[in-house]
């Protein structure tokens, strides 16, 4: 069965990075697109970054571009994100999950987010 | 802020039916990218409850429901039960913010 292990949270500095990692297994890594999402202490859910299966697009919401960086390891299966200058606001639960493609007329922009991790909590404190 | 609006709560007795609704705009659900609507419970992870608008992956009652009409899409829940009590947020495409969105979050209470 698909299972998203998320690892790599904790307490960091404002200013530092870190690195979150999510462990695939029970499907076929490099076939799929993933995403990160995060839910911050009290808030929604909100959408990070995204990598296609081939790594070669990458997107990220406004409020981390230039901060985070999304890669994968395909011969590990593993997801990655590169976190670094840290702000009080990037606190929250990050979570992996992985596209389900479906036939559908809204495109590959439109595909639900069937599978997810378990998160991993980022705190950012002094 | 989202650029897709969820009503902050909603509650319902045990039975009796709710209907979480979710606002889009012409760059994301009115420009007929899928809605998507996930449960989630606290310290748990996000499940997939609708996709495409309507479609109930397996497993999941179909006391769920999903519509969409315009820029706009709506979450039924009839029959309300205990374990519906969650937080549900509805998702889809944004194509001038060139990325995923999710509603604000809609909590279910069940009186």
């Amino acid at each position: 069965q698909v299972q998203l292990v998320d690892s790599g949270g904790g307490v960091v500095q404002p200013g530092k990075s870190l690195r979150l990692s999510c462990e695939a297994s029970g499907f076929i890594f490099s076939d799929y697109a993933l995403h990160w999402v995060r839910q911050a202490p009290g808030k929604g859910l909100e959408w990070v970054a995204f990598i296609s299966y081939d790594g070669t697009n990458k997107y990220y919401a406004d409020s981390v571009k230039g901060r985070f960086t999304i890669s994968r390891d395909d011969s590990k299966s593993t997801l990655y994100l590169q976190i670094s200058s840290l702000r009080d606001e990037d606190s929250a639960v990050y979570y992996c999950t992985r596209e389900v493609p479906l036939p559908t007329p809204g495109g590959d922009k439109s595909y639900p987010l069937g599978y997810w991790g378990q998160g991993t909590p980022v705190t950012v404190s002094s | 802020q989202s650029v897709v609006t969820q009503p902050p709560s909603v509650s319902g007795a045990p039975g009796q039916w709710v209907s979480i609704s979710c606002i889009g705009s012409r760059s994301n659900i009115g420009a007929g990218y899928d809605v998507h609507w996930y449960q989630h419970l606290p310290g748990t992870a996000p499940k997939l409850l609708i996709y495409a608008d309507t479609v109930r992956p397996s497993g999941v009652p179909d006391r769920f429901s999903g519509s969409k009409s315009g820029a706009s899409a709506s979450l039924a829940i009839t029959g309300l039960q205990a374990e519906d009590e969650a937080d549900y947020y509805c998702q889809s495409y944004d194509n001038s913010l060139s990325g995923w969105v999710f509603g604000g979050g809609t909590k279910l209470t069940v009186l």
